[in-house]
């Protein structure tokens, strides 16, 4: 089965402390794993992709094909950071068919 | 460019009535998707259309629901019956294509609620 978990519904840290967001995947193939974000009161989007290998605001994420992980990282958290997260996948042949986890909000405390 | 346009933004019905719901997609974009999301869950893929034709309704419950994207005006997806377990977030996204590398950018969606 096609699946996305992200185990933690909220993550809190401090400002400045590191952040890892979970994310383990199920899916009988080789997909495309997403980042995708939601600041408050603004529209879900694309924060990375790991076909890009980039790192955006400072966020990272590797793609672990025998662990089947893709978490995403930041070493020092800012409050401007605080979101809801989402992890998704697709597949190659339904590449626009986007599988979401149920998402993490990560708060950062001054 | 405004990006994706819902509307509208909330929508209150009782249940047996019927619910539309509306999506314009960014200018360029002729790919439109839809996704419904449930209390404490993630977005659920419901349908992709593109301009007059229903690519993927795999996602879409057989009953009540349906999609459509005509040649002129926002892509429609209408709730007929509309029952309390439709109560949820929908979500439209539209994209310029819809191969791998082709982004799909999300709208601000509309939230059901069925009473």
């Amino acid at each position: 089965a096609q699946r996305v978990t992200q185990p933690e519904k909220l993550l809190s840290v401090f400002k400045g402390a590191p952040v890892e967001l979970k994310c383990n995947y199920s899916y009988s193939g080789s997909p495309e794993l997403f980042w995708y974000v939601q600041y408050s009161r603004q529209r879900l989007q694309l924060l990375l992709r790991h076909i890009s290998r980039e790192s955006i605001k400072g966020f990272t994420a590797d793609l672990n094909k025998g662990e089947t992980s893709f978490h995403l990282k930041k070493p020092f958290a800012q409050e401007e950071d605080s979101a809801m997260y989402y992890c998704a996948l697709s597949g190659r042949l339904s590449s626009y068919k986007l599988i979401f986890g149920s998402g993490t909000r990560l708060l950062v405390r001054p | 460019n405004a990006g994706v346009m819902q509307n509208p933004r909330h929508l209150v019905r009782r249940r047996g009535q019927e619910a539309r719901l509306r999506c314009s997609p960014m200018k360029g974009h002729s790919h439109v998707y839809w996704y419904r999301q449930l209390p404490e869950e993630g977005l659920k893929f419901m349908v992709y259309l593109q301009k007059e034709n229903i690519i993927d309704e795999s996602g879409m419950p057989k009953e009540r629901f349906s999609a459509e994207f005509p040649k002129e005006g926002p892509s429609i997806l209408r709730i007929q019956q509309v029952v309390r377990g439709d109560s949820a977030a929908y979500f439209c996204a539209s994209s310029f294509g819809s191969r791998a590398g082709y982004e799909q950018y999300f709208g601000p969606g509309t939230r059901l609620t069925v009473t």
